[in-house]
C-alpha cells in the first residue's frame, strides 16, 4: 500500500535551516508529482510546494519562495524540503502528499502523517 | 492567484441531518475542485475530486456539486464519525493549489 513517511522535523532557531525528508513506498514514485503542505497550530491547510514527477518543474507559495527548495531523488524514492531562513511563522506540521500519476496539477490522494517544525529562540 | 472562500467556518448539526458546505473560487476553475476531511490529530484525506467523484472508500453520503466558481459539499445524513474539518482545494492549471479556510463540523 502507499506509504509516505516524513522525517527531519524539530525545534530550530529563527534564521537557521532545516531539511525535511519524505520516504515513499508502495507505488512507482517517479510517476507522480509530489507536494508539501503545512498546517500551523490551530490553523488551516497551506499548500507550499510541488515538484513534477520527473523533477523538471517546481512551484512555490509566495510565503516560502526564495527560502524553501523542494527536490526529489527518484532512484531512492525520496522527497525533500530544504528550509532556509526559518521564521516563527513557519512553525507548523509539514505534510508530504502525492498527486495523480503524471499530472502536473491534481488532487492530493495520499498524505504522510506529518512532521512538526517549531521555530523558536 | 486563485482564492478559495468557504462558508460557514463552523457548524453544529445532529446525527441524521443534511449538511451543506459552500466553496467559492475567485475565478473560473472549471471542475478542478477537491474536498478533504481532516479528523483532529490526523492527516487530511481526499473525499471528492473533479467536484463530484468519490475518493477511494468514501461513503456515498458524501456528494459534491457545482462548476466554475461555486461548489458545494453535502453530507446527506450526518454520522458521528463525520465530526471533522472540511477543506476545499482547487487544482486548476498552474500552482499555487489554494485551500479554502476550512469548515469545522461538530455533532450536537
Amino acid at each position: 500500500q502507499v506509504q509516505l513517511v516524513e522525517s527531519g522535523g524539530g525545534v530550530v532557531q529563527p534564521g537557521r535551516s532545516l531539511r525535511l525528508s519524505c520516504a515513499a513506498s508502495g507505488f512507482i514514485f517517479s510517476n507522480f508529482a509530489m507536494h508539501w503542505v503545512r498546517q500551523a497550530p490551530g490553523k488551516g491547510l497551506e499548500w507550499i510546494a510541488i515538484i513534477w514527477y520527473d523533477g523538471s518543474n517546481m512551484f512555490y507559495a509566495d510565503s516560502v519562495k526564495g527560502r524553501f527548495t523542494i527536490s526529489r531523488d527518484n532512484s531512492n524514492n525520496t522527497l525533500s524540503l530544504q528550509m532556509n531562513g526559518l521564521r516563527a511563522e513557519d512553525t507548523a506540521i509539514y505534510y508530504c502528499a502525492r498527486g495523480f500519476e503524471y499530472a502536473s496539477s491534481s488532487p492530493l490522494d495520499h498524505w504522510g502523517q506529518g512532521s512538526l517544525v517549531s521555530v523558536s529562540s | 492567484d486563485i482564492q478559495m472562500t468557504q462558508s460557514p467556518s463552523s457548524l453544529s448539526a445532529s446525527v441524521g441531518d443534511r449538511v451543506t458546505i459552500t466553496c467559492r473560487a475567485s475565478q473560473d476553475i472549471r471542475n478542478s475542485l477537491a474536498w478533504y476531511q481532516q479528523i483532529p490529530g490526523k492527516a487530511p484525506k481526499v473525499l471528492l475530486f473533479g467536484v463530484s467523484i468519490l475518493g477511494s472508500g468514501v461513503p456515498s453520503r458524501f456528494s459534491g456539486s457545482g462548476s466554475g466558481t461555486h461548489f458545494t459539499l453535502t453530507i446527506s445524513s450526518l454520522q458521528p464519525e463525520d465530526s471533522a474539518t472540511y477543506y476545499c482545494q482547487h487544482y486548476d492549471t498552474t500552482p499555487p493549489l489554494t485551500f479554502g479556510g476550512g469548515t469545522r463540523v461538530e455533532i450536537k
